[in-house]
């Protein structure tokens, strides 16, 4: 079975502080993902790897960054937290790569998520 | 721009009914379309894919269909659980783009 595991359920974060949020997947996947869900926007984009060190924006980067410098793992930096950013983080990988020929059958996996609380 | 809506928003029905869930999306240039499940406070787990050169996919008591063209997909829930509460969602991967889009959910109930 696929397995993608975010380091934590739970964080409480001070306003200000920088906050790393990890993710490792362990089926050799080409893509990650860090998506933000918040009751009634549903799960917005916000950060998404093809490769190691590619990294592209989704739809609300601001306030984040990413690395990938290893495949199986992806990790979101909150650079200096707000209590806007309280929300529950979801990472995900799938297969697929850069050729469309793949991407018809690619899945995406996710994990269990980390519900992080700003104060 | 790619956008998903799932109808209706939350659904409350007594356990032994079938039951549908809808999923529309606006381009109907996509890979697939994923349906997932989410309980309280937790990820999302994969139910089934529908590749977007198939019609319909089924597992267990789940039955899933993509009509492309008209740009629409159905769960189908055969004989309700209370287990089969949760949230369902449904993701297209939209042609040319590595990005899921997601509708907002459906929140079902199933009543002992």
């Amino acid at each position: 079975d696929v397995k993608v595991t975010q380091s934590s359920r739970y964080l409480v974060k001070r306003t200000g502080e920088k906050v790393f949020l990890e993710c490792v997947q362990d089926m050799d996947h080409e893509n990650m993902f860090w998506y933000r869900q918040d009751p009634g926007l549903g799960l917005r984009l916000i950060y998404f790897s093809y490769d190691v060190k590619m990294k592209e924006k989704g739809d609300i980067p601001e306030g984040y960054s990413v690395s990938r410098e290893k495949k199986e793992r992806f990790s979101l930096i909150l650079e200096s937290a707000s209590t806007n950013q309280t929300s529950m983080y979801l990472c995900a990988s799938s297969t697929g790569g850069r050729f469309a020929s793949r991407l018809e059958n690619t899945e995406a996996f996710f994990g269990q998520g980390t519900r992080l609380t700003v104060v | 721009k790619q956008e998903v809506t799932q109808i209706p928003a939350a659904l409350s029905v007594p356990e032994g009914e079938n039951l549908v869930l809808n999923c529309s999306f606006t381009d109907s240039a996509i890979y697939n379309l994923q349906w997932f499940r989410q309980d309280p406070g937790k990820g999302l787990t994969s139910l089934l894919l529908i590749q977007s050169s198939q019609r319909e996919q089924t597992s267990g008591r789940l039955n899933a269909s993509l009509d492309k063209s008209s740009g629409r997909s159905t769960l189908y829930i055969a004989a309700s659980q209370p287990g089969d509460s949760a949230t369902y969602l449904c993701a297209v991967l939209t042609s040319g783009t590595y990005k899921y889009i997601f509708g907002t959910g459906t929140r079902l109930k199933v009543l002992a």
